[in-house]
């Protein structure tokens, strides 16, 4: 089945640091979204990819759909503690109506 | 207004007993799902359902059944629990690719 592989699994540091993480596949997708899990919660929506090349801002995240749709990128500008937390990126592909889940990137800030 | 809330937040249950986990979303949405999440945090796809017709179900033992009574509910029922269903259960629900989830369910089978 269609796999994301999302790196890296864990990142620590400092607050007011650029973070930057990724998801590879080995399947073309045709959507690719990106959500935040807090302690207790569900994941949330965080941006949404619908194009090949696209790269959408939502104030200091941005995240980018790949050229080859194998692959996307998130980045988060300047860290505040309330970016703690899980990031997962997530596949969608046209017409299967299933969302495929990369592993997570755990991120914990020291202030 | 929750929009996709999900009930109880918290089973602790025996093995071998039977429960269920009720989900209603008030978005309108046509697709509704149930997610497992492990202990490593990965969640993966259970089931999902479309205008209360069953559309996917990946492999999930038959000792899981969901049942959509309509578009805005996904029930979740267990049977003859096992202490490998310990995990956190989250209901979906979708429209055109955007997936809004709810806050979870957390089973402990113990």
């Amino acid at each position: 089945g269609q796999q994301l592989n999302q790196s890296p699994q864990s990142m620590f540091i400092q607050e007011g640091e650029d973070v930057s993480m990724n998801c590879t596949s080995s399947s073309i997708f045709n959507t690719w979204l990106w959500y935040k899990q807090d302690p207790g919660e569900g994941p949330v929506l965080l941006i949404a990819l619908y194009k090949a090349g696209e790269l959408t801002s939502n104030g200091r995240l941005t995240a980018q759909f790949g050229i080859t749709r194998k692959d996307s990128f998130l980045n988060i500008s300047a860290s505040i503690p309330s970016d703690v937390g899980i990031y997962f990126c997530a596949g969608l592909i046209q017409g299967a109506q299933k969302l495929v889940f990369g592993q997570g990137t755990r991120l914990t800030i020291n202030p | 207004d929750t929009a996709v809330s999900q009930t109880p937040k918290y089973l602790v249950t025996q093995m071998g007993n039977d429960k269920s986990i009720k989900c209603e979303q008030n978005l309108g949405h046509d697709t509704m799902y149930w997610y497992k999440q492990d202990s490593k945090k990965f969640l993966k796809i259970m089931f999902s359902y479309n205008n209360k017709e069953l559309i996917i179900n990946e492999t999930v033992p038959n000792r899981f059944s969901p049942k959509s009574p309509d578009k805005a509910h996904l029930n979740l029922h267990i049977n003859s629990l096992e202490l490998g269903d310990s995990a956190v259960y989250f209901c979906a629900s979708s429209l055109r690719g955007g997936y809004t989830f709810g806050s979870g369910t957390r089973l402990t089978v113990v």
